[in-house]
C-alpha cells in the first residue's frame, strides 16, 4: 500500500515563483524524505526530516513536518527551469518494518517551471 | 565516484524468456533493494537484502527472484517475464551507518511483449 500521497499531482508555475508540494502519510514514521526524479531517470535524494524535527532547510528547499497531522510540505523558492521534475516523498518507518527499513513512496508531484 | 549501476538500461524481450537485470554498488552498503515504478502507483518495493545471503520479499515480489552472493551485487531475475512486468526498475542501496538515505541507480526500462 502507498504510504505517502502527494498533492497536487501536477503543478505548473512561472520561473522565479515558489512551488509548494504536500505529502500525507498514514502510519508512524522514523523520518520522511523528499526525492527528485528527472524524466525517466533515477531518484536523487533532496532532504530528510526526522520525526522529532518540524522544519529543515537546504539551499532553496524548505521542508516541514507535522506528525500530528501526518503531513509534510516541500517548498522550493525562486524556482528555476532546472527544477522541472517529479518530486516524491518517501516515509521510513524504521524498525516498525521489522528491519527492512524500506522507503514507502508516494505517487509524486509533477512540477513544471515555465521560463 | 560513489554510485549504483544497473544493466541493461533498456530491454525489450518476449514473454517467457528469462532475463536478469544487474545491480552493483561501490559504496560497501549492506542494504540493497529493488523497486518498480508504474504510472499512478509510484515506486513499489519488489525485494530487499539486508546483507550477503539475506534477502526477503517486498510488496510486489511475485514473478521475481533475487540473489545476494556478494555485497556489491544484487541481481533481479525474471524467470518467465510477462507483459505485466513491463515497468521501470530501480535498484537502491544504503548503509547501516548514516543509513537513512537511499542511493538509486539510473533505472532499467523493461518492455515485455
Amino acid at each position: 500500500s502507498q504510504q505517502g500521497e502527494e498533492d497536487p499531482q501536477a503543478l505548473s508555475i512561472q520561473e522565479g515563483e515558489n512551488a509548494t508540494m504536500n505529502c500525507s502519510y498514514k502510519t508512524s514514521i522514523n523520518n520522511l524524505q523528499w526525492y527528485r526524479q528527472n524524466s525517466g531517470r533515477g531518484l536523487v535524494h533532496l532532504i530528510l526530516i526526522r520525526s522529532n524535527e518540524r522544519e529543515k532547510h537546504s539551499g532553496r528547499l524548505r521542508v516541514t513536518l507535522d506528525t500530528s497531522k501526518k503531513s509534510s510540505s516541500l517548498l522550493i523558492t525562486a524556482s528555476r527551469a532546472a527544477d522541472t521534475a517529479s518530486y516524491f516523498c518517501a516515509t521510513d518507518a524504521g524498525r516498525a518494518n521489522f528491519g527492512n527499513e524500506k522507503l514507502t513512496f508516494g505517487t509524486g508531484t509533477r512540477l513544471t517551471i515555465i521560463p | 565516484e560513489a554510485q549504483v549501476t544497473q544493466n541493461p538500461r533498456y530491454l525489450i524481450t518476449v514473454t517467457g524468456k528469462k532475463l536478469t537485470v544487474t545491480c552493483s554498488q561501490n559504496m560497501n552498503h549492506e542494504y540493497m533493494s529493488w523497486y518498480r515504478q508504474d504510472p499512478g502507483l509510484g515506486l513499489r518495493q519488489i525485494y530487499y537484502s539486508m546483507n550477503v545471503e539475506v534477502t526477503d520479499k517486498g510488496d510486489v515480489p511475485e514473478g521475481y527472484k533475487v540473489s545476494r552472493k556478494e555485497k556489491r551485487n544484487f541481481p533481479l531475475i525474471l524467470e518467465s517475464p510477462s507483459p505485466n512486468q513491463t515497468s521501470l526498475y530501480f535498484c537502491a542501496s544504503r548503509s547501516w551507518v548514516g543509513r537513512e538515505t537511499q542511493y538509486f541507480g539510473p533505472g532499467t526500462r523493461l518492455l515485455v511483449l
